[in-house]
């Protein structure tokens, strides 16, 4: 029972430079998402996905880019990558908009 | 907009206490559904319960019981007799239902079980 995969666990970047965190999950969820965890700020949503070739931006899109080829996978891009991006990334799915949401193990991201 | 206030950032309990975590909301749908996760030490999401506007039962589940008041806008969550393993970060989150579904999540409240 995989559920919601992401990798990697853990990444430090250098200022500007880019990366892809993966997401993949196994339930065949059309509803995808991408959240940021900061202390004291909660899930800010960056991007969502509703079905394979639709993405739209949450509350805090900007310096992320994300697509949706398949079902399964929802790659969240960091273009540039800047010191206000460190955050703690969760990749989340469910199987409808007011479904629960199924919640990978995170990626902690730091950017020196 | 929506918005989902936690005003307890951190909740310090003794074991075998009981304790609830307040969650107030704000939303002009008529229709939605509110959530309780959970996210131990450990750091995963862990969803608790999902609660539509139109049903107003409490519910209860082992020690966890749920309080919906749609007259005061909360959805708060008691733990009866805390334990240790309910150390944890609880987070409350609304999602309209209709459009785009977008959830919105409270800051969260640190609840500290000492044994």
């Amino acid at each position: 029972n995989a559920g919601v995969t992401q990798t990697p666990k853990f990444q430090v970047l250098k200022t500007g430079q880019s990366m892809t965190l993966q997401c993949a999950q196994d339930m065949n969820h059309e509803y995808m998402s991408w959240y940021r965890q900061d202390p004291g700020m909660g899930l800010r949503l960056i991007h969502y996905s509703v079905g394979a070739g639709i993405t739209d931006q949450g509350e805090v899109p900007n310096g992320y880019n994300v697509s949706r080829s398949t079902t399964e996978d929802f790659p969240l891009r960091l273009l540039s990558a800047a010191p206000s991006q460190t955050s703690v990334y969760f990749c989340a799915s469910s199987s409808g908009g007011i479904q629960p949401q199924h919640f990978g193990d995170g990626t902690r991201l730091s950017i020196l | 907009a929506q918005k989902v206030t936690q005003a307890q950032t951190e909740i310090s309990v003794v074991e075998k206490e009981d304790v609830t975590l307040d969650c107030v909301y704000e939303t002009r749908d008529t229709t939605y559904y509110l959530f309780w996760y959970k996210q131990p030490p450990s750091g995963e999401l862990v969803f608790l319960i999902r609660r539509n506007s139109f049903d107003e039962q409490n519910e209860i589940s082992g020690r966890y019981s749920w309080n919906f008041q749609k007259s005061t806008s909360s959805f708060n969550f008691t733990i009866t007799a805390s334990q240790v393993v309910d150390s944890a970060v609880y987070f409350c989150a609304l999602t309209p239902s209709g459009g785009s579904y977008i959830p919105t999540f409270g800051r969260g409240t640190s609840l500290i079980v000492h044994p």
